[in-house]
């Protein structure tokens, strides 16, 4: 059964950094392209930009260019998002998803989510 | 302008029909995209519904039932994602998603509700 895991919610102050991880299991990690996605209170799904773990291909949205850094570890199926200065705005939802088949298809399993608070 | 415009709601009722509509942006000719809709309730994370490029290429999600189709309508520049027979656990929010200019791109979501 394919499963990705994410993560328990986090609070946190401005300022701080912050890694929130999502494990996948039951299909071969490094071959499937994994994505983040924000969720703000209230709001609308925003793509943040895919991983590849077999060779760590990464591209980000615009929106979130040198805001976060994805990353994974192969070793331990594990992706990776991760913040080295938050904001009140990034209090938000963050989803992984794996995408069906190479980048260009739909997200077909996605994690149970990580809630993010940052406040002082 | 978004790119992607949704209704912010629907309402229908059950046994019904619902049509949700998925507006590209006026100069993104909705013909050559590949729509990706998704279901998103309460508390849960998004599900894979339904991806519609045209009647000859067009994959439904693993389990969804065959009540969820997609369209395009080209004079309006937009995907449609067709709920027939409505039952109240389709009460939800519908996002619609495009691969456009290097990036992924969701709209809104439109919530429907079934009364």
């Amino acid at each position: 059964e394919v499963q990705l895991v994410q993560s328990g919610a986090e609070v946190k102050k401005p300022g701080e950094s912050l890694k929130i991880s999502c494990k996948g299991s039951g299909y071969s990690f490094t071959s499937y392209w994994i994505g983040w996605v924000r969720q703000m209170p209230g709001k609308g799904l925003e793509w943040m930009g895919i991983i590849y773990p077999g060779d760590s291909d990464t591209r980000y949205s615009p929106s979130f260019q040198g805001q976060v850094t994805i990353s994974a570890d192969k070793s331990i199926s594990t992706a990776y998002l991760q913040w080295r200065s938050l904001k009140a705005a990034d209090t938000a939802m963050y989803y992984c998803a794996r995408h069906s088949s190479g980048w260009y298809s739909d997200f077909d399993y996605w994690g149970q989510g990580t809630l993010v608070t940052v406040s002082s | 302008q978004a790119v992607l415009t949704q209704p912010s709601s629907l309402s229908a009722s059950p046994g019904a029909s619902a049509s949700l509509t998925c507006t590209l942006r006026s100069g993104i000719n909705v013909g050559t995209y590949r729509i990706y809709w998704y279901q998103q309730k309460p508390g849960s994370p998004p599900q894979y519904l339904l991806r519609y490029t045209s009647d000859s290429d067009k994959q439904q999600g693993s389990g969804v039932p065959s009540r969820f189709s997609g369209s395009k309508d080209a004079s309006a520049n937009a995907g449609i994602l067709l709920i027939s027979g409505l039952q109240s656990e389709d009460e939800a929010d519908y996002y619609c998603m495009i691969w456009h200019s290097s990036a992924w791109v969701f709209g809104g979501g439109t919530k429907l509700t079934v009364l």
